[in-house]
């Protein structure tokens, strides 16, 4: 059984500080990695991807990949009351049912931005 | 605008009744996805489709239907048969199988909030 786990949560962190969101996956052969955003009673809106280890920033956001430990992981920095919403980690499992881009989501970790 | 729209954004069934959620998207994507989200649950996969007339079971087809007549649009029937259809329902869609999938990211619909009375 192919697995995404995140921390539910709530992390709550201070305006201005960096929020760290934090993700694990159990299939190893997995390639390619998402975050989405989603605010309540809202779809998930995709932050960014990254399919290589090491680090890829985005703005005020920044992916970290460590494929070697299965683990990938979403710092915002400066965060902000409006980057308050729950963040989902979606690994493509290629192979998984026997087609390529379906993704296996994990139950997202819900982060509070304190003004 | 380019996107995927989903309609109606609320439903309400009735029990023993089918009813179909539209999902339509002008991206010229050629993959698209129905998900389930429960509260306090991840996504779902209910059933994909890669390429017009054809379509794929996803982890939790039963009771569910599609079609794929078109690339524009991908319709999800839930039937009388799903037990507990009451559940927050995202359409999403991906270039697909004309990209490497490595890079094939999906993108989302609104989603359709369907209850059960």
């Amino acid at each position: 059984q192919k697995e995404v786990e995140q921390n539910s949560g709530p992390l709550s962190v201070p305006e201005g500080a960096i929020a760290s969101l934090n993700c694990t996956y159990s299939d190893r052969g997995s390639q390619s990695f998402f975050w989405y955003r989603q605010y309540s009673g809202k779809s998930p809106e995709l932050i960014m991807f990254i399919y290589s280890n090491g680090d890829k920033e985005d703005g005020r956001f920044t992916a970290q990949l460590n494929k070697a430990s299965q683990y990938v992981s979403l710092l915002i920095r400066d965060s902000q009351p409006s980057d308050s919403a729950t963040y989902l980690c979606a690994v493509n499992g290629k192979g998984y049912g026997g087609s390529q881009g379906n993704l296996i989501f994990g139950k997202g970790t819900k982060l509070s931005v304190k003004p | 605008d380019g996107g995927i729209t989903q309609s109606p954004k609320y439903l309400f069934r009735k029990e023993g009744q089918n009813v179909t959620l539209s999902c339509e998207q002008n991206l010229n994507h050629d993959a698209m996805y129905w998900y389930r989200q429960d509260p306090g649950q991840g996504l779902r996969l209910i059933y994909y489709s890669q390429i017009v007339n054809d379509f794929q079971k996803g982890d939790i087809a039963e009771g569910y239907s599609v079609s794929r007549e078109k690339k524009e649009s991908f319709p999800l029937t839930v039937t009388s048969a799903q037990k507990n259809p009451t559940a927050f329902y995202l359409c999403a869609s991906s270039i697909g199988a004309t990209t490497l999938f490595l890079y094939d990211t999906q993108y989302f619909g609104p989603g359709t909030r369907l209850t059960v009375l």
